[in-house]
């Protein structure tokens, strides 16, 4: 299996922050990487497939880029409703997911 | 768009069979261009992917190496669902159940704990 890390595991960040979040494969995957978001109760919401590429409705203020090894999740101007929990996931052979970036008030 | 609404008990006992079914709509369970997939979440063990099932011309299923031995996947093409059967439960299996198709549409989860 890929093996993911993610950095930092949790983050402080006020509103209007630019926070970006890391995901490291143990091996190359090419760009099969999705960036997920996860509020308390609710299933995960999937944000960025393809490495970079935006899924339907989701704000332009997330972005994703990277390929092979190291990947990044950016949003560009956190908003109130962006604090939550963030999980990578590769898809590059079975599914696995890091695990995970809470991101906080400061 | 498609929903899914998963269905099951939320207690099974030790060493019993976890059953789990993911009703699908706007869709269908048939469709050659999606996977069906069961993940779980737990503190201990966060997002993990169990397996799917999927057609190509034919059913296929894929499942995760850490519970190959205790899974099934089963497609009901009669009903438009797919389901979820996990056997020899322990309490490591607890945890919050989620079915997904696309990678975009996500089962409402159900809480499943292991206890006597």
């Amino acid at each position: 299996d890929i093996q993911l890390t993610q950095s930092p595991s949790f983050l402080s960040a006020s509103v209007g922050d630019r926070v970006t979040i890391t995901c490291r494969a143990s091996q190359g995957m090419g760009d099969y990487l999705a960036w997920y978001q996860q509020k308390p109760g609710e299933a995960p919401k999937l944000l960025i497939y393809a490495a970079s590429t935006l899924q339907s409705g989701v704000p332009s203020r997330f972005s994703g880029s990277g390929s092979g090894t190291e990947f990044t999740l950016t949003i560009s101007s956190l908003q109130p409703e962006d604090f939550a929990t963030y999980y990578c996931q590769q898809l590059n052979t079975y599914p696995t997911f890091g695990p995970g970036t809470r991101v906080d008030f400061k | 768009q498609v929903q899914l609404q998963q269905s099951g008990p939320g207690l099974v006992k030790p060493s019993q069979t976890l059953s789990l079914t993911c009703a699908i709509s706007g869709d269908s369970v048939s469709s050659n261009s999606a996977a069906w997939n069961w993940i779980r979440q737990s503190p201990s063990r966060g997002l993990e992917w169990l397996g799917r099932t999927y057609y190509r011309s034919k059913w296929y299923n894929d499942y995760a190496v850490s519970v190959k031995s205790r899974i099934t996947i089963n497609p009901d093409t009669s009903k438009n669902q797919f389901s979820l059967k996990l056997s020899s439960v322990t309490a490591a299996d607890t945890a919050v159940y989620y079915c997904a198709g696309f990678w975009d549409y996500w089962g409402q989860g159900t809480l499943v704990t292991v206890s006597s």
